[in-house]
């Protein structure tokens, strides 16, 4: 009964492929976010939808694609990915409401090579 | 400005001791939430620990106690009691008003010393 799962949770592909992290909440939350975590440890916030509708588009190369075909899930598609896109990507969901906190997934680390 | 600062990238603490971790954050709306994880080294994000601006009292969670200074922007998280199980990145967030987003500061790697 996980409550944010993302698949896969580890990626090791090639620059320039095209790759997708998949990711699902069973929580009932209203809104889903994409974060990237680089190797400081620093976590930057790229997307986040609210009823499959897009509210935060940061500002992040247009190869990367946020996709929501419904409230409980929140896709990232990358296009020709790069070195600099190593780094561990999180899922998170949340309640509206300001003493709800974020659920996290477990994370995916990708690699490029 | 940042929105929410955490000036130590590192501390130390000997097992059994209590540690205080900093974290000052930047808002002008009244409403806000204020959040810490825990992210241990098996990479997982864990809630810790919620204040929300107009709570009258700090936040507690078992060993962990929200030192929260309103007039001087500040939501410190206290953890006494260090085991050696606390050694990981600690994150500070916060939410504003009817805002969806959350603002992260850069962490603290708590590491307790036996």
């Amino acid at each position: 009964d996980t409550a944010v799962s993302q698949t896969p949770k580890y990626l090791v592909t090639q620059m320039g492929n095209d790759k997708s992290i998949k990711c699902e909440q069973n929580l009932g939350h209203d809104t889903m976010y994409w974060y990237k975590q680089d190797s400081k440890k620093f976590l930057k916030i790229m997307f986040s939808y609210n009823n499959k509708e897009l509210i935060i588009n940061e500002t992040v190369p247009n190869r990367f694609s946020p996709k929501s075909p419904d409230k409980a899930h929140l896709n990232l598609h990358i296009n020709s990915l790069e070195l600099g896109d190593s780094a561990v990507y999180f899922c998170a969901s949340s309640q509206e409401g300001l003493y709800n906190e974020q659920f996290f997934g477990p994370g995916t680390r990708l690699t490029v090579l | 400005a940042q929105k929410i600062t955490q000036t130590q990238p590192g501390m130390f603490v000997q097992e059994k001791e209590a540690v205080t971790l900093d974290c000052t954050y930047d808002t002008s709306d009244p409403s806000y939430g204020l959040f810490w994880y825990k992210q241990p080294s098996s990479g997982e994000m864990i809630f810790l620990i919620y204040q929300g601006s107009y709570d009258q009292q700090n936040a507690t969670e078992g060993r962990y106690s929200l030192n929260f200074q309103k007039a001087r922007k500040s939501a410190n998280l206290v953890i006494s009691a260090s085991q050696l199980g606390d050694s990981a990145m600690y994150f500070c967030a916060m939410r504003e008003g009817l805002g969806n987003q959350f603002y992260f500061g850069t962490g603290t790697s708590l590491t307790v010393i036996p």
